[in-house]
């Protein structure tokens, strides 16, 4: 079974400044996607930022970028100059290549301080 | 182009009464995926549906859930007899038809059941 986890309940941040959220699965698939999702207090699920397993590269989107370690299936979040709209609710996510259903971690709530 | 469009966002129900979560998914898109969010904890999958097919319910309970998608009109996820263990945030997300490699899950923004 593949399953996600999320070590961090919460993280905290001063504005402007980079925070690191830690993202760890467990699948025997070389095939898969992984993702990022952001759910702000209005429960919205935004996706900030995928990756795809096949691709050594790490995705980047702005000011949020991935450290993809397939070797030791770790998938963190890097966000850098922090914002006070940044703090949210953040999940990792896992999917295989062919298949439906994605798997969630539990979240990590980051605060950004002012 | 609209999000995929849930409705209600809150939803009250008594123990013993039916629940009708509605889920229109995004133009073009004919792959819906309901998820339930328990309070602090992730989504977790539920069921899986195209246009008149339930592809994947592996994550439906066996008893009092059940999920539609007609061919017109929005995705349905109905929950008889409820009890106060189904209160929850139910989430729909929606995405392209399947030959498109990334097919990303656009999420709605969710039904909050309460369940008295």
């Amino acid at each position: 079974a593949q399953t996600v986890t999320q070590s961090q309940p919460e993280m905290s941040v001063q504005e402007a400044e980079t925070v690191t959220l830690s993202c760890t699965y467990d699948t025997s698939e070389s095939d898969y996607y992984l993702f990022w999702y952001k759910q702000p207090p209005s429960r919205q699920m935004i996706l900030v930022i995928r990756q795809e397993a096949y691709k050594q590269q790490n995705a980047t989107e702005n000011r949020f970028s991935v450290n993809f370690q397939k070797a030791a299936k770790s998938f963190s979040l890097k966000i850098s100059d922090s914002q006070l709209g940044d703090a949210a609710m953040y999940f990792c996510a896992y999917r295989l290549y062919n298949n439906n259903d994605m798997r969630f971690g539990a979240g990590t709530r980051l605060t950004v301080k002012p | 182009n609209a999000g995929v469009m849930q409705n209600p966002r809150h939803l009250v129900r008594r123990r013993g009464q039916e629940a009708r979560l509605r889920c229109s998914p995004m133009k073009g898109h004919s792959h819906v995926y309901w998820y339930r969010q328990l309070p602090e904890e992730g989504l977790k999958f539920m069921v899986y549906l195209q246009k008149e097919n339930i592809i994947d319910e592996s994550g439906m309970p066996k008893e009092r859930f059940s999920a539609e998608f007609p061919k017109e009109g929005p995705s349905i996820l109905r929950i008889q007899q409820v009890v106060r263990g189904d209160s929850a945030a139910y989430f729909c997300a929606s995405s392209p038809p399947q030959h498109n490699p990334e097919n990303i899950q656009y999420f709605g923004a969710g039904t909050r059941l309460s369940v008295l």
